[in-house]
Order: structure tokens, then sequence, then C-alpha cells
């Protein structure tokens, strides 16, 4: 059964600080998938990866296949970041996705 | 392009009562999906789609049906809801980019069954 550990479950963060958000997952994967959900709001891709690393603005995710692990890193913090964060992969899959179920960031001013 | 819309955003049901709730997209993907997520679980697959005309069951498809009679829209059914059944439902779409399948969501309706 694939199945997908997310810690922390929350999170609290000082502005400016450095952010790191851990994903664990137990099959094999084609993708691994990190998504953002603010309050109440929708939910949008960030990043899909198999292999290394990915940078986009203050946000790093990284991946380790071997060891099955990926990392949300989140430089220079903002309240703004403030959100639901989700881990998710294909466990094999080329059309499904399996969840982890979320790290819960709070930044405060 | 409006990507990932769901109707109703809100509604309230009673127990016994049925109800059904549209997603439409204009991306011409060719996979949707029905979630719900639930306070302290992940996202969980109720039903998804492979294509026009076809349906299969998810992780939790139990007292929900589902039907994609054109492919831009998939409908998911409650016959008897159950205040078990409330939830924030996702649906999503999803198109294969080499080994990725990227999934874009709709913003959410919120069902509660009283």
């Amino acid at each position: 059964k694939n199945e997908v550990e997310q810690s922390p479950q929350n999170l609290t963060a000082q502005e400016g600080e450095f952010i790191t958000i851990n994903c664990s997952y137990s099959v094999g994967i084609s993708a691994l998938h990190w998504l953002q959900q603010h309050p109440g709001g929708g939910i949008v891709s960030l990043f899909m990866l198999s292999s290394g690393k990915k940078k986009h603005g203050r946000l790093i995710a990284t991946i380790n296949i071997q060891e099955k692990h990926s990392s949300l890193h989140i430089t220079a913090s903002h309240p703004r970041d403030s959100a639901v964060y989700i881990c998710a992969n294909s466990g094999g899959s080329n059309y499904k996705l399996t969840f982890g179920k979320g790290t819960l960031l709070t930044v405060n001013p | 392009n409006a990507g990932v819309t769901q109707t109703p955003k809100f509604r309230v049901l009673k127990t016994g009562q049925s109800m059904t709730l549209l997603c439409a997209q204009d991306m011409n993907h060719e996979y949707m999906y029905w979630y719900r997520q639930d306070p302290g679980m992940g996202l969980r697959l109720i039903h998804y789609s492979v294509g026009e005309g076809t349906t299969a069951k998810g992780e939790v498809p139990d007292g929900y049906n589902v039907s994609r009679l054109k492919k831009q829209n998939f409908l998911l059914g409650l016959e008897s809801a159950a205040p078990s059944q409330t939830s924030v439902y996702f649906c999503a779409s999803g198109a294969n980019r080499g080994a990725y399948n990227e999934q874009f969501f709709g913003p959410g309706t919120r069902l509660t069954v009283l």
C-alpha cells in the first residue's frame, strides 16, 4: 500500500526564518508533488519532481529516491507563506496520487 | 480559461436528501477526480475517470456515484446523504506530462449534512 507521511503536522515560525517540511513515502514513485492550500482556499501545485532539486523563488524542493524522502524548504519566510503544504506521490501509477495529511504552517510577523 | 470549476460552492442537506455536484474543466484533460478532505486526514480519492464514458472507484467510493458523459464534465452524486458525508469536496483534472500526472484543482464544495 502506498503511504505518504509528512512531518511536522504543525509548524509555527517567525518571519524571516528558514522552514523545512518533510515527506516520506513507502512505494517507489514516478513523481513527487508538493501542493499549497491557503485557509479556505483552493489547492495549487508548487512542484513536481522525480530527482534532485527544484527551485521557484523562495521555495526549494528536494528528493532522495533511495531514501524515499522529500523536503520542501522556504527561505526568508513571510506571513503570506502561511498555508497547508501537502505532499503527494504517484506510487508507480501514472494517473493517481496518494496524499499526505498536510503540514499547517503559520508564519508570524 | 476558467480552469476547473465546481458547482455549488456551499450546500446544506438533510439526512436522506440527494444532490449532484458538478465539475467542469476547459483544459481538455483526460483524467478527472473527485476527492474529499476531512480534518486531520489527507485528500482521499472517491472516484476517478481516465476518459469520457469511463469511471472507476477510488479509496472511499461508498455512498457516491459518478458519471462522465462529456469529457469536460464529471458529476458526483449522493443518492441518500448521511452526516458522515459532511466534508469539503474537491474536483481535479489531470494531464500526463511524461512521468508526471499534474492535477489541477477546483475551488471546492463545502457540504454539510444535518
